[in-house]
Order: C-alpha cells, then sequence, then structure tokens
C-alpha cells in the first residue's frame, strides 16, 4: 500500500514562498496515478491546489493558479508543492493525496483513496 | 468552474437514524462524484467514489445515488462512529479542475 508523508516548515512568513515536499514509499511517482495537493484552512473545508501527473503534466486549481507549482524529484521520489507571495489566507493543513482514477464504459473516474497525514502550516510574522 | 453544493450544512441525529446527505452540482459531473469523511483532526477518508462504488473496507451502511445533478449519500443506520463531516466532491473535470462540496456536519442529537 502506497504510503505519503508531507514536510515542511510550519511557520512562514507573510509575502515568503511555502515550500513543502510529499515523500512517497511502496510505489514510484513514476509508475502510475496523478499526485495532488489538497488543503483545509482552520475550521473549514477542502481545497484541491492541484496535481501533478506521473508523466509530469502538471494542473492547478484556477483560483492559485498563478501563486502555486507543483514539481517532482523522480530520484528521490517526491513531489513538491510551492505557494508564492503567502498571506494569513494560506494558513492550512496541506494533505498530499494520491489522485486514483478506473475506467469504466470508456469513462475514467478519479478520486483520492490515499492520503498524507498533513502538515500545518501557519502564515505570520 | 463546477460548484458543489452540499446540504444540510448541519445536521443532528440519533444512533440507528437514517440520514441523507445532498450535494448539487451547478452542472451535468456524470457519476463523477465522490464522498469522503472527516473526523476531527483526521485526515479524510474515501466512502464512495463514481457516485455509487463503494470503497474497500466502508461498512455496507454507506451508500451512495443520483437524481440528475443531486448526489445523496445516506447512512443507513447510524453508528456511533458516523458522526463525522462529509464532503462531496466532483472530478468530472479532472485532472483539469476538481472542486470539493463546503461540507456537512453530522452531530449526535
Amino acid at each position: 500500500q502506497v504510503q505519503l508523508e508531507e514536510s515542511g516548515p510550519g511557520l512562514v512568513e507573510p509575502s515568503e514562498t511555502l515550500s513543502l515536499t510529499c515523500s512517497v514509499s511502496d510505489y514510484s511517482i513514476t509508475d502510475g496515478y496523478f499526485w495532488g495537493w489538497i488543503r483545509q484552512p482552520p475550521g473549514k473545508g477542502l481545497e484541491w491546489i492541484g496535481s501533478i501527473h506521473y508523466s509530469g503534466s502538471t494542473y492547478y486549481n484556477p483560483s492559485l493558479r498563478s501563486r502555486v507549482s507543483i514539481s517532482r524529484d523522480t530520484s528521490k521520489n517526491q513531489f513538491s508543492l510551492k505557494v508564492t507571495s503567502v498571506t494569513a489566507a494560506d494558513t492550512a493543513v496541506y494533505y498530499c493525496a494520491t489522485v486514483s482514477y478506473y475506467l469504466d464504459s470508456g469513462n475514467r473516474y478519479y478520486y483520492m483513496d490515499v492520503w498524507g497525514k498533513g502538515t500545518t502550516v501557519t502564515v505570520s510574522s | 468552474d463546477i460548484q458543489m453544493t452540499q446540504s444540510p450544512s448541519s445536521l443532528s441525529a440519533s444512533v440507528g437514524d437514517r440520514v441523507t446527505i445532498t450535494c448539487r452540482a451547478s452542472q451535468n459531473v456524470g457519476n463523477d462524484v465522490n464522498w469522503y469523511q472527516q473526523k476531527p483532526g483526521k485526515v479524510p477518508k474515501l466512502l464512495i467514489y463514481g457516485a455509487f462504488s463503494l470503497q474497500s473496507g466502508v461498512p455496507s451502511r454507506f451508500s451512495g445515488s443520483r437524481s440528475g445533478t443531486d448526489f445523496i449519500l445516506t447512512i443507513s443506520s447510524l453508528q456511533p462512529e458516523d458522526f463525522a463531516t462529509y464532503y462531496c466532491q466532483q472530478t468530472y473535470s479532472a485532472p483539469r479542475s476538481i472542486t470539493f462540496g463546503q461540507g456537512t456536519r453530522l452531530d449526535i442529537k
């Protein structure tokens, strides 16, 4: 069973760049799946940030696209998230997750079935 | 963007009750809707995918259904461990875009 673990600074100053890494175990990120980032502000709901395909293609939430980038380090079997120009509104628990899919009658159905434990990031000076 | 609107936002129920939570999509999303359960301080857990399919290991008291652009999560007989927040998610526009509903908090009456 694939396992994911987020890591990175827990405190980021306003206007700086938030950087997180998701380390993947028991599965190569180049073998399959999409690999996603999701966040959850305190007391609020879930927000998809973006995903990276095992081929390296990236997809971003349109509302965050101008500030977000997702990359990967295949030698370390990790993928990473950067959010630039952060504000207090970027304070959240950040999760990484597998975005799996299956085929049925020619249609592809996506779902997030394995999640990391999450890491809390606070934006504050 | 596709919006997912859940109702109710919160719900109080008793052990043994039958509970339904609805998620309305702003446009056709086919059967590309998933349901997640999240307990306080815990990671979201996939319950239902493809609108109807029960994720492995999830109790059969959970089920998903669809009526047009309305998607329903039903818990047939509430158990103490089911009190949590539930989120729907559309993946019709994936991988370009994925959106969650705002969540439904299910409390003990």
